[in-house]
């Protein structure tokens, strides 16, 4: 089946610096993915997401990278703010087959 | 305002009696689907379904089933609930496959 994983478990970051959170998937067919932000409490919330035919993003205060070459996906955050804390998922989907698969999350924590 | 929305938030409940956890979305999404989060598993996705009456597996379909009569709603069912069961449920939907998909604020569901 799919396989999306995390690089670390947890990431503590000061504010006001950049955080980077990444993220490994195992199909190389794989052509749409989506960085989602999930606070205690609630559901995940959409932060930015790109396709595979793209190699970067970039929204408000955040960039995402696409290197399909080790299929590796990264979540840029800049000037980290105290809000920012939450856990962050990657999600993906194939080529083929209609099914979402997320990564297990980083928890982000901003030290004030 | 576009939402999903879940009912009930909270549940305990005993093994064996039959439970519906309802689902809703107000933005005629024709994607839906149920996930279940558990600690260090991240989100798996239990049932979707691609439009009415249109609903598959997804990769943990034991021991639910869903229903999609209307488009915007999307029901899961747990005829007989057993404790590995217990977990937080989230219902999704979106466009479709290629569109990121928005989470109800979930239902934290205990069987004992």
């Amino acid at each position: 089946g799919e396989s999306v994983g995390l690089h670390l478990p947890t990431l503590s970051v000061q504010e006001g610096d950049n955080s980077i959170i990444n993220c490994a998937y195992s199909n190389s067919a794989s052509d749409y993915f989506i960085w989602y932000k999930q606070e205690s409490g609630k559901g995940p919330q959409f932060i930015i997401d790109i396709r595979s035919n793209m190699d970067k993003r970039q929204g408000q205060r955040v960039t995402v990278l696409l290197n399909k070459t080790v299929k590796h996906l990264s979540l840029q955050i800049a000037a980290t703010q105290p809000g920012d804390s939450a856990v962050y998922f990657c999600a993906e989907t194939p080529g083929t087959g209609n099914q979402f698969y997320f990564g297990t999350g980083t928890s982000l924590t901003v030290i004030p | 305002e576009a939402q999903v929305t879940q009912n009930p938030r909270y549940l305990i409940t005993v093994t064996g009696k039959k439970l519906t956890v309802t689902c809703s979305q107000n933005m005629n999404h024709e994607y839906m689907s149920w996930y279940r989060q558990d600690p260090g598993l991240g989100l798996r996705q239990i049932y979707y379904s691609m439009n009415v009456e249109v609903t598959d597996k997804g990769d943990v379909p034991e021991g639910y089933k869903v229903s999609r009569k209307e488009k915007r709603n999307f029901p899961l069912i747990l005829e007989s609930p057993s404790p590995n069961q217990t977990s937080l449920y989230f219902c999704a939907s979106s466009e479709d496959i290629s569109q990121p998909q928005h989470f109800g604020d979930g239902t934290r569901l205990s069987i004992l």
